[in-house]
């Protein structure tokens, strides 16, 4: 079944703790993102890869970290830096050239 | 930065009724993207129109385009309660295929 499959569906964070969610893709996607969604709010870009081995800021990088070594993988670190990293995540991928994002479920997570 | 901002924020009709949501932007867009949100889910792709086209339709689903008002809008026609959904506009200006998403309507459709 081809899809974006995100992991952990729920994930807590204690203080000073680094977190990793994990974002996989069957869809041959060339290009992958994570957004980061508060409550009743959009979604806020917070990386993104167009291409294996480079990876770009968006709007809101500052306390995460990613890695794209493989095509269909494209893990997001939250930091101990982000000091408010309570938020429902949401990882995207499509083909580049304006076209359509197909999205994973989202990780929520909470601090404990 | 949010380059969308929809309109009305929260939306309660009965079924069987049409649902109308408007999206405007601030800058130059390539094309504009409407998603669907359930609650606690991921986004699911609707419709895609392009700079150069006006209006697109897609089942119960128009979505109309007004580059000179940097404005679009959403019509679900019939609606019925599995409409019942958070609805994003999303801008893509080119760069990066990054989009810019709008704060969303929610759509309550009651039996």
């Amino acid at each position: 079944d081809g899809g974006i499959t995100q992991s952990p569906k729920y994930l807590f964070r204690k203080e000073g703790q680094n977190v990793t969610l994990s974002c996989e893709q069957n869809l041959n996607h060339d290009a992958m993102y994570w957004y980061r969604q508060d409550p009743g709010q959009g979604l806020r870009l917070i990386y993104y890869s167009q291409i294996v081995n480079d990876f770009q800021k968006g709007d809101i990088a500052e306390g995460y970290s990613v890695s794209r070594e493989k095509k269909e993988s494209f893990p997001l670190t939250v930091t101990s830096a982000q000091k408010n990293p309570t938020a429902f995540y949401l990882c995207a991928a499509g083909f580049t050239g304006s076209q359509p994002q197909h999205f994973g479920d989202g990780t929520r997570l909470s601090i404990l | 930065s949010q380059q969308g901002e929809e309109d009305p924020q929260a939306l309660s009709i009965q079924e069987g009724e049409n649902a109308t949501m408007n999206c405007s932007y601030k800058t130059s867009i390539n094309n504009l993207q409407w998603y669907r949100q359930n609650s606690g889910r991921g986004l699911v792709h609707l419709i895609l129109i392009r700079s150069n086209e006006r209006e697109k339709h897609s089942g119960r689903l128009r979505v109309t385009l007004d580059t000179s008002k940097k404005s679009s809008s959403l019509l679900i026609t019939a609606s019925r309660a599995a409409d019942t959904a958070s609805y994003f506009c999303a801008t893509d200006t080119g760069t990066a295929s990054k989009l810019t998403f709008g704060t969303g309507t929610r759509l309550q459709v009651t039996l």
